[in-house]
């Protein structure tokens, strides 16, 4: 059973704060990794699909890393504000078939 | 405005009752997707399908059923097989890059 394991489980910083969270996945029979911020009340919405090792990504003051060859993915707030607060998902896929595996996300809390 | 609709918000239904959630597209997507959620866990895929008419079970697929009868359309059945069916339940459609997720349906049964 492939698993896709993220850290930490919930985080509360202060609004100016930095922050990044690991995504853990197979190394083997990589096909994509994807990141998804789900705020309360709302769907979940795609941050970024990265498909090549050593692949770096950037939205406004969110960046994310990918390294295949160990299976892990980093995220990166810049400068945490209060409407950051959302789940970050991480996904995993082997194949184009759209087929995911979930982490259990990280839930941040920014505090004004 | 196109998107993915699941209704209704919260389903309230009685142990051994089967109850159908909707989801509608409107992206003209092929491929559509049902997930539970539970708390402290991942969302866990049930049924996905590539094409209408077709659908494969995904990871936790028993004491569900689904049809695919139009593009647009992809509504999951919970039967009274499943034994523990309160959770939240997500759609989502794939536009061969990054799935598009609706708002959700929370199941309780009692």
């Amino acid at each position: 059973i492939l698993n896709v394991e993220q850290s930490p489980q919930s985080l509360h910083v202060q609004e100016g704060d930095s922050t990044n969270f690991t995504c853990s996945f197979p190394s083997s029979n990589f096909y994509a990794l994807h990141w998804y911020r789900w705020e309360t009340a709302k769907s979940p919405e795609a941050l970024f699909v990265m498909t090549l090792n050593g692949d770096e990504k950037k939205k406004g003051r969110i960046s994310a890393t990918l390294n295949t060859k160990e299976g892990y993915s980093y995220l990166y707030i810049k400068g945490s504000q209060p409407e950051d607060s959302a789940t970050y998902l991480c996904a995993f896929s082997s194949s184009n078939t759209g087929k995911l595996i979930f982490g259990q996300g990280t839930t941040l809390q920014v505090k004004p | 405005d196109g998107g993915i609709t699941q209704s209704p918000k919260y389903l309230f239904r009685k142990e051994g009752q089967n109850v159908t959630l909707s989801c509608e597209q409107n992206l003209n997507h092929d491929a559509m997707y049902w997930y539970r959620q539970d708390p402290g866990q991942g969302l866990r895929l049930i049924y996905y399908s590539q094409i209408v008419n077709d659908f494969q079970k995904g990871d936790i697929a028993e004491g569900y059923s689904v049809s695919r009868e139009k593009k647009e359309s992809f509504p999951l059945t919970v039967t009274s097989a499943q034994k523990n069916p309160t959770a939240f339940y997500l759609c989502a459609s794939w536009d061969g890059y990054e799935q598009y997720f609706g708002p959700g349906t929370r199941l309780t049964v009692t």
